[in-house]
C-alpha cells in the first residue's frame, strides 16, 4: 500500500549545490517523515512535519508541506559528498493503528 | 543514543530452512517493526508489534511469522525459506503511540540470501 511517491527517482548534483526532492501522496495525512539511507545500511530519521505545519528546518535541511496539493519537498542546501544516499518520505494517517507507509525513495549522488 | 541491533549483517540459508532474524532495541520502545527492502519496491512492512506478545500483520506477512516475548526483542521467522525471500530485512522501533505516529529508529539491516 504505497502512499508517498518521491520525485525524481535519481538526482545527481555537484558539491555545494542545493538538492530538492519531492514527495506526493494520495490521502489525507497526520504527519510526513523524511528518512535517509546510506548504501546498504538502515534508515535514519531526518525530520517529521505534522499536517498543521507548513515548514520545518533542521541544520541544512528544509522541509515544506502543502496539504492542499498533497505534497512535500526536502531541500538540502550546500550539499556535500556525505549527503550521497537514498531519501525516503513516509506518511502517517490516523486511522486505527496504521503504520508508516514509505515511498520508493530518491537516490541522490553528490559529486565532489 | 537509541540503538537497534540485528543479529546478523549477512546471512546465507538454503531453501526450506527455518530462519530466525533477531532484533533488539535498548530504548524501552513499545512499538517494533519488520520491513523488507527490495530494489524498485521500496520498504514493505511485514509485521509490527505494539506490545509484548502482540502482533499485527503488515502488507506482506505471507511466509513469515514473528515473536515478541520481551519488550526489547522482536524476532522474524521464516518458517521454510524460499528464494523469493532473498532480500534486505530491516527492523525498527518507536515510542508508544499509534504505529506511525512517531519517528522510527532502524537497525543496520540483515541481507539474507536464500539459495
Amino acid at each position: 500500500s504505497q502512499q508517498g511517491e518521491e520525485d525524481p527517482q535519481a538526482l545527481s548534483i555537484q558539491e555545494g549545490e542545493n538538492a530538492t526532492m519531492n514527495c506526493s501522496y494520495k490521502t489525507s495525512i497526520n504527519n510526513l517523515q523524511w528518512y535517509r539511507q546510506n548504501s546498504g545500511r538502515g534508515l535514519v530519521h531526518l525530520i517529521l512535519i505534522r499536517s498543521n505545519e507548513r515548514e520545518k528546518h533542521s541544520g541544512r535541511l528544509r522541509v515544506t508541506l502543502d496539504t492542499s496539493k498533497k505534497s512535500s519537498s526536502l531541500l538540502i542546501t550546500a550539499s556535500r559528498a556525505a549527503d550521497t544516499a537514498s531519501y525516503f518520505c513516509a506518511t502517517f494517517t490516523y486511522s486505527g493503528n496504521t503504520p508508516l507507509v514509505f515511498g520508493k525513495g530518491t537516490r541522490l549522488s553528490v559529486i565532489a | 543514543d537509541v540503538k537497534v541491533t540485528q543479529s546478523s549483517r549477512y546471512l546465507v540459508k538454503r531453501t526450506g530452512e527455518k530462519v530466525f532474524l533477531e532484533c533488539v532495541q535498548d530504548m524501552d520502545h513499545e512499538n517494533m517493526f519488520w520491513y523488507r527492502q527490495d530494489p524498485g519496491l521500496g520498504l514493505r512492512l511485514i509485521y509490527f508489534s505494539y506490545d509484548v506478545k502482540m502482533k499485527e500483520k503488515g502488507d506482506i506477512p505471507e511466509g513469515y511469522s514473528v515473536s515478541r516475548e520481551k519488550k526489547e526483542r522482536f524476532s522474524l521467522i521464516l518458517e521454510s525459506a524460499s528464494t523469493n525471500q532473498t532480500s534486505m530485512y530491516l527492523c525498527a522501533s518507536s515510542f508508544r503511540g499509534l504505529a506511525g505516529q512517531y519517528e522510527q529508529y532502524f537497525g543496520p539491516g540483515t541481507r539474507l540470501t536464500v539459495t
